[in-house]
């Protein structure tokens, strides 16, 4: 199946520094969608991108929707403690005429952030 | 508020019982995904459903059943027969158009003993 690969896995930074980390995959994606996971929480939606090019911020966050539609970036500005969690990326295939996805989501495994006050 | 919640938060059992846990939506959603979780890994899809009465296997579906009587109800039972039961389980919703962006519930916390 379709696979996304995320990096860097882990991340561990000081308080005040920016952030970025990167899904790619082997074939085109429709939506590219970054979740932020507390520890023993649900993922939040925090960025969706719905277009080759597009650039989305949401306060400190700012994404961007790969111009070959095989990749995103996740860029976090002036990180603060509560940055910390698990970062995920994940993407709607492109799909064939006559192909259904029934809503399934490809998703990358996760960047752990650590900030250090 | 509309949103997804799941019962219990946390879930203890005993090996060989089967265990249901809860998942509800009030957001209108179409489609329904049950995903397991374990330390330090990604999301893996165990079963989802896109309208009531029907419901597809994921990647990981064996020893575990659901169904979907409701629109805002899907129950997933893990069996006795799943291997590795104890793991966090996290239910999720979206609609059938535009991005398909997925929202999640707080998730279950399931340990079998």
């Amino acid at each position: 199946g379709q696979q996304l690969n995320q990096s860097p896995q882990s991340m561990f930074i000081q308080e005040g520094e920016d952030v970025s980390m990167n899904c790619t995959s082997s074939s085109i994606f429709n939506t590219w969608l970054w979740y932020k996971q507390d520890p023993g929480e649900g993922p939040v939606l925090l960025i969706a991108l719905y277009k080759a090019g597009e650039l989305t911020s949401n306060g400190r966050l700012t994404a961007q929707f790969g111009i070959t539609r095989k990749d995103s970036f996740l860029n976090i500005s002036a990180s603060i403690p509560s940055d910390v969690g698990i970062y995920f990326c994940a993407g709607q295939p492109y799909l064939n005429a006559g192909g259904t996805s029934y809503g399934k989501l490809t998703f990358g495994q996760g960047t752990i952030l650590t900030v250090h006050p | 508020d509309g949103g997804i919640t799941q019962s219990p938060k946390y879930l203890f059992r005993k090996e060989g019982q089967n265990v249901t846990l809860s998942c509800e939506q009030n957001l209108n959603h179409d489609a329904m995904y049950w995903y397991r979780q374990d330390p330090g890994q990604g999301l893996r899809l165990i079963y989802y459903s896109q309208i009531v009465n029907d419901f597809q296997k994921g990647d990981i579906a064996e020893g575990y059943s659901v169904s979907r009587e409701k629109k805002e109800s899907f129950p997933l039972t893990v069996t006795s027969a799943q291997k590795n039961p104890t793991a966090f389980y996290l239910c999720a919703s979206s609609i059938l158009a535009g991005g398909y962006e997925q929202y999640f519930g707080p998730g279950t916390r399931l340990t079998v003993t």
